[in-house]
């Protein structure tokens, strides 16, 4: 497609059950971010992929939340032992180069942890 | 550390009027970079406007324009003669020389009525 592409754009699930998401970024481009969006805030940086440098994980909460990208296109964000308060939605973006701050962001991934 | 401040959390206006969106923000970076995002009803994130720190000239584009003041360390926003399609949330971001953390503010909901 077009435009970064996520999935599933909606997950509902229960606590303590892992989860994963999955981006799917503009094909070419270098970077790819993942942030969370919870109810009414703003939005929270997770993650930063640059090309095969070592990602930037410092936004990462707590160490039940990883993310991998694989051959330098799709990336997968995993949370593992949910809980409650990681109910957000979860978005990925991605950009041409490391320099540009045009980011094209995908339409998110909705997580409500019962 | 990074941060950047929406005071405003929602301003209503009727259609054709002006509206102004303020962003301050803090970094002890002497290169960084600022940007509008807007958050339409949708959700998906679209691009508006990258300003360097270095460039402090003020942009305009169409109805919308740009206000850069590093003495103030502000970046505000400002919609000419608005319309309902612009109601949406808009976000003011920051980066600072570690590319690729972006810092977000918390929004501003803007909503236009007719």
């Amino acid at each position: 497609g077009a435009g970064v592409s996520q999935s599933p754009s909606n997950k509902v699930t229960e606590k303590g059950k892992d989860v994963e998401l999955r981006c799917d970024p503009i094909s070419g481009h270098t970077a790819l971010y993942w942030y969370r969006q919870s109810l009414g805030q703003g939005l929270e940086f997770l993650i930063y992929f640059q090309g095969n440098s070592a990602p930037d994980k410092s936004g990462l909460p707590s160490d039940r939340f990883s993310a991998e990208r694989t051959g330098g296109s799709v990336s997968t964000l995993t949370i593992q032992r949910t809980q409650q308060e990681d109910s957000a939605v979860y978005l990925c973006a991605s950009s041409l180069r490391r320099d540009t701050g045009e980011l094209f962001f995908g339409e998110g991934s909705r997580l409500t942890v019962l | 550390a990074q941060k950047v401040t929406q005071a405003q959390t929602e301003i209503s206006v009727v259609e054709k009027e002006d509206v102004t969106l303020d962003c301050v923000y803090e970094t002890r970076d002497t290169t960084y970079y600022l940007f509008w995002y807007k958050q339409p009803p949708s959700g998906e994130l679209v691009f508006l406007i990258r300003r360097n720190s270095f460039d402090e000239q003020n942009e305009i584009s169409g109805r919308y324009s740009w206000n850069f003041q590093k003495s103030t360390s502000s970046f505000n926003f400002t919609i000419t003669a608005s319309q309902v399609v612009d109601s949406a949330v808009y976000f003011c971001a920051l980066s600072g020389a570690s590319w690729g953390k972006f810092q977000f503010g918390a929004g501003t909901q803007v909503v236009v009525t007719p």
